[in-house]
């Protein structure tokens, strides 16, 4: 089994809808973070979670929201799905310095 | 925040060759670490290759070294004896302050 987990890996919705994406972790690392990869522009920090209590907005939050139900558990919502929102999604965990471990990406198209 | 440029949009590269990708960066912070990663079709992210900044010496791993050049910072990655299972999306990466940015990426083919 991955030690990053996320649900869906695949997602087609249309336009104002509400979508949740799911992170789980076996990796027992307290930060975790989403990303969002467009081609040409890499990958772009939505937003991070260093503990259960602790969370912070990055570079492109607008739009989204998240929920750290638990230290394992690392959710990111879609309160009104648009198009431009149609992107490559990963959920991440590290320990305090750098490295990532990602998982596997949920593909989300927004009609 | 710290931005990072790779200027080369796509690369090819014969089987058995050696290949460059490059990778240009940009941080105020004099503690950092620098990444490449690996995105194959199955699209999942696989660390490459690491640098931490305060380490004069180049990281290697197998076929895969890097040129750490600090003071005009830059750090390549060079791939020797190119494999049909290197043809990936490669990214460079810069974390510094609790912070990790991506270059847009470079596009690995690789010809038998």
């Amino acid at each position: 089994d991955a030690d990053v987990t996320q649900t869906p890996r695949n997602r087609i919705t249309k336009t104002g809808k509400r979508i949740m994406l799911e992170c789980s972790q076996t990796k027992g690392h307290d930060r975790m973070y989403w990303y969002r990869q467009d081609p040409g522009l890499g990958l772009r920090l939505i937003y991070y979670s260093f503990d259960v209590k602790d969370i912070n907005k990055g570079e492109i939050s607008d739009g989204y929201s998240v929920s750290r139900q638990a230290q394992a558990k690392f959710s990111l919502s879609l309160e009104s799905a648009i198009p431009n929102q149609t992107a490559l999604y990963f959920c991440a965990t590290s320990v305090a310095f750098g490295e990532l471990f990602f998982g596997e990406g949920s593909r989300l198209t927004v009609l | 925040a710290q931005t990072v440029t790779q200027s080369q949009p796509e690369m090819s590269v014969q089987e058995a060759e050696t290949v460059t990708l490059s990778c240009t960066y940009d941080t105020s912070e004099s503690d950092y670490y620098l990444f490449w990663y690996k995105q194959p079709p199955s699209r999942q992210m696989i660390l490459v290759i690491r640098q931490e900044a305060y380490k004069q010496q180049n990281a290697t791993e197998n076929r895969f070294s890097v040129n750490f050049q600090k003071a005009a910072k830059s750090f390549s990655l060079k791939i020797s004896d190119s494999q049909l299972g290197d043809a990936a999306m490669y990214f460079c990466a810069c974390w510094d302050n609790n912070d990790m940015r991506f270059g847009a990426g470079t596009r690995l083919t690789v010809k038998p």
